[in-house]
């Protein structure tokens, strides 16, 4: 089956970048996503890309993708602290539901 | 546009008991997904509905959960006898669609407690 794998925790200071990691299973996938959750709240999508890309950037945030090793990842540039949450990689390898990682908790610090 | 909808936000029932968690989808959307979050994991899928049918439910436990899409109403996910396994919080997504490139939309979740 599907299996979507994070680190559990980042620390970052303030100012600095952020990367979180992601490896995923299904090759089939065709979309591979960011969420974001912050404390209390549900899941806030980020950015996704597509898989026939490489890199997504969107303002702060840059997404890659090394689909020969199935390894996506999260950059954020100029890390705020706004920016502490916890970070989900997800995989959608149907038509249907997200198979989504264990989360990132980023923390950063002032 | 208002987004997704959920209530309660928090839910405590002691064991033995029924949970009914209600989730009313954006305007529009016709295609409802349920996760369960557990604690310290990620979310895992549940459901999936369209109105009045149920389209994939390979994410649901066997015994003591259902969902239901009604044309009318918001989904409802109904939790019979629950135990303190089921203690979790519970998001509902939306989408207009169905498809990869098609976004679904999260609620902010009921947090179920049982005692």
């Amino acid at each position: 089956g599907e299996d979507v794998e994070q680190s559990l925790f980042l620390s970052v200071r303030e100012g600095d970048s952020s990367v979180i990691n992601c490896t995923y299973t299904d090759s089939s996938s065709t979309y591979l996503y960011w969420y974001k959750q912050e404390p209390g709240a549900g899941l806030q999508l980020l950015t996704y890309i597509f898989s026939n890309m490489d890199m997504k950037q969107d303002q702060r945030l840059t997404v890659l993708l090394n689909k020969k090793d199935k390894h996506l990842s999260l950059r954020i540039a100029d890390t705020q602290t706004g920016d502490s949450a916890i970070y989900f990689c997800a995989e959608r390898p149907g038509a249907n539901n997200l198979f989504f990682g264990t989360g990132t908790r980023l923390t950063v610090i002032p | 546009n208002a987004g997704v909808m959920q209530n309660p936000r928090h839910l405590v029932r002691r064991r033995g008991q029924e949970a009914r968690l209600r989730c009313s989808p954006m305007k529009g959307h016709s295609h409802v997904y349920w996760y369960r979050q557990l604690p310290e994991e990620g979310l895992k899928f549940m459901v999936y509905l369209q109105k009045e049918n149920i389209i994939d439910e390979s994410g649901m436990p066997k015994e003591r959960f259902s969902a239901e899409f009604p044309k009318e109403g918001p989904s409802i996910l109904r939790i019979q006898q629950v135990v303190r396994g089921d203690s979790a919080a519970y998001f509902c997504a939306s989408s207009p669609g169905a498809g990869g490139r098609t976004e679904q939309f999260f609620g902010p979740g009921t947090r179920l407690t049982v005692l």
